[in-house]
């Protein structure tokens, strides 16, 4: 079965940074774009960023863009949120995700982390 | 952007219930909609993609309809473990969009 686990997470104060990382498995890691999702405590699904396959393309979301960098390594089949300037509003389960092999959207999801951006 | 509005945001259905619910797009988004399950302190689980396309291991009674700004996702027959929240999402332009889900609770 895929495996997509999620680490990283933990609190951090106001204009801090922190970096998420997820470990994918049981699948071929390189013929996937990959995302991030999170989810603020008693709300609603907000997507982040995607990657492309190898790496070359990304795309982002209005909150995160010029702050958050996702990156990954497919001979280490991982993926990584790096995330500066943090700001309360980010506090959420951020959510490591698959594409399916077609490129449509979100297939597998992983557990999650916790990020709390507090002082 | 492109805005998802689901409906209703909450219902209440009892074990063997048809549940629908919808979704609709601010814009035309093709059949670029998906649907999600997410229980409670759980990890979303794909339901639908395209609109129509049921993921491999989802039971049937999970459907999809809908092309262009309106669309449904229709539960056949409710059963103990669909009580969930769920959410619908255009895959089709950037930046992807979520609806603020419709949470299922037991009659």
């Amino acid at each position: 079965d895929v495996q997509l686990v999620e680490s990283g997470g933990g609190m951090v104060q106001p204009g801090g940074s922190l970096r998420l990382s997820c470990a994918a498995s049981e699948f071929i890691f390189s013929s996937h774009w990959m995302s991030w999702v999170r989810q603020a405590p008693g709300k609603g699904l907000e997507w982040v960023a995607n990657i492309r396959r190898d790496g070359r393309e990304t795309y982002y979301g209005d909150p995160v863009k010029g702050r958050f960098t996702i990156s990954r390594d497919n001979a280490e089949n991982s993926l990584y949120l790096q995330m500066n300037s943090l700001r309360a509003e980010d506090t959420a389960v951020y959510y490591c995700a698959r594409i399916d092999i077609w490129g449509h959207t979100f297939d597998y999801w992983g557990l999650g982390t916790l990020v709390t951006v507090s002082s | 952007d492109i805005q998802m509005t689901q409906s209703p945001s909450s219902l209440s259905a009892s074990v063997g219930d048809r549940v629908t619910i919808t979704c609709r797009a601010s814009q035309d988004i093709s059949i670029h909609l998906a649907w999600f399950q997410q229980r409670p302190g759980k990890a979303p689980k794909s339901l639908i993609y395209t609109g129509s396309s049921v993921r491999s291991g989802v039971p049937t009674r999970f459907s999809g309809t809908g092309y262009g700004t309106d669309f449904t996702l229709i539960i056949s027959s409710l059963q103990p473990e669909d009580f969930a929240t769920y959410y619908c999402q255009q895959h089709g332009t950037y930046p992807y969009t979520f609806g603020q889900g419709t949470k299922v609770e037991i009659k």
